[in-house]
């Protein structure tokens, strides 16, 4: 019963370096997705796929690479870690068919 | 102009009072209107779905979807201290895609 699983949970970067969040569902979803989540912001979607091998820019795609290989997994690449991608990053996933979103429990980001 | 606005609080309440929370949107596009439920350091969950206007009524928590007004609440009766969290509003245009816009969340307080 784990549902979206995220690692890590909590990450310190220095300004310039790279990393990446891993994103695993196991309810064999075709839809995921990336989100930041800022104070007075809301949710913003970084990148989003709807299938193994296909994906997207959503709103706030600048700074952040993905890759969909399989239909588990959904890594977030941060190339060059800049302080205003200090944030909490969320993965979700859903069905094709339906609106409903589950998350993940979040990673909180630090860069400075 | 956001296109969907929510007061981010914090709203500090008593046990067993009424709660109402609200957003506004602009885009008359939108048909499906959702409430997740995110507590502390968790990802958001989803707590009310409705399509187009109307109301909708799961035990204490009911969703009211104004169109005409661009207005829809999220009503808790007989609110209690675990009811204590942040309530983000969420619209689409359609059903699947990756077209959700969040509101900020508003912050709730419900005080023993």
């Amino acid at each position: 019963n784990a549902g979206v699983t995220q690692t890590p949970k909590f990450q310190v970067l220095k300004t310039g370096q790279s990393m990446t969040l891993q994103c695993a569902q196991d309810m064999n979803h075709e839809y995921m997705s990336w989100y930041r989540q800022d104070p007075g912001m809301g949710l913003r979607l970084i990148h989003y796929s709807v299938g193994a091998g296909i994906t997207d820019q959503g709103e706030v795609p600048n700074g952040y690479n993905v890759s969909r290989s399989t239909t588990e997994d959904f890594p977030l690449r941060l190339l060059s870690a800049a302080p205003s991608q200090t944030s909490v990053y969320f993965c979700a996933s859903k069905s094709a068919t339906n609106e409903k979103l589950f998350f993940g429990s979040g990673t909180q980001l630090s860069v400075l | 102009q956001k296109e969907v606005e929510q007061d981010p609080g914090p709203l500090s309440v008593p046990e067993g009072a009424i709660v109402s929370l609200n957003c506004t949107y602009s885009n008359s596009a939108f048909q499906y209107f959702m409430w997740y439920r995110q507590y502390s350091r968790k990802g958001p969950e989803l707590l009310m779905y409705t399509y187009s206007s109307g109301n909708k009524e799961d035990g204490r928590f009911t969703a009211q979807v104004d169109k005409s007004s661009k207005y829809i609440s999220l009503f808790i009766r007989d609110s209690q201290p675990s009811d204590s969290a942040t309530y983000l509003c969420a619209m689409s245009p359609q059903a699947g895609g990756f077209k959700t816009m969040f509101g900020a969340g508003t912050r709730l307080f419900v005080k023993a």
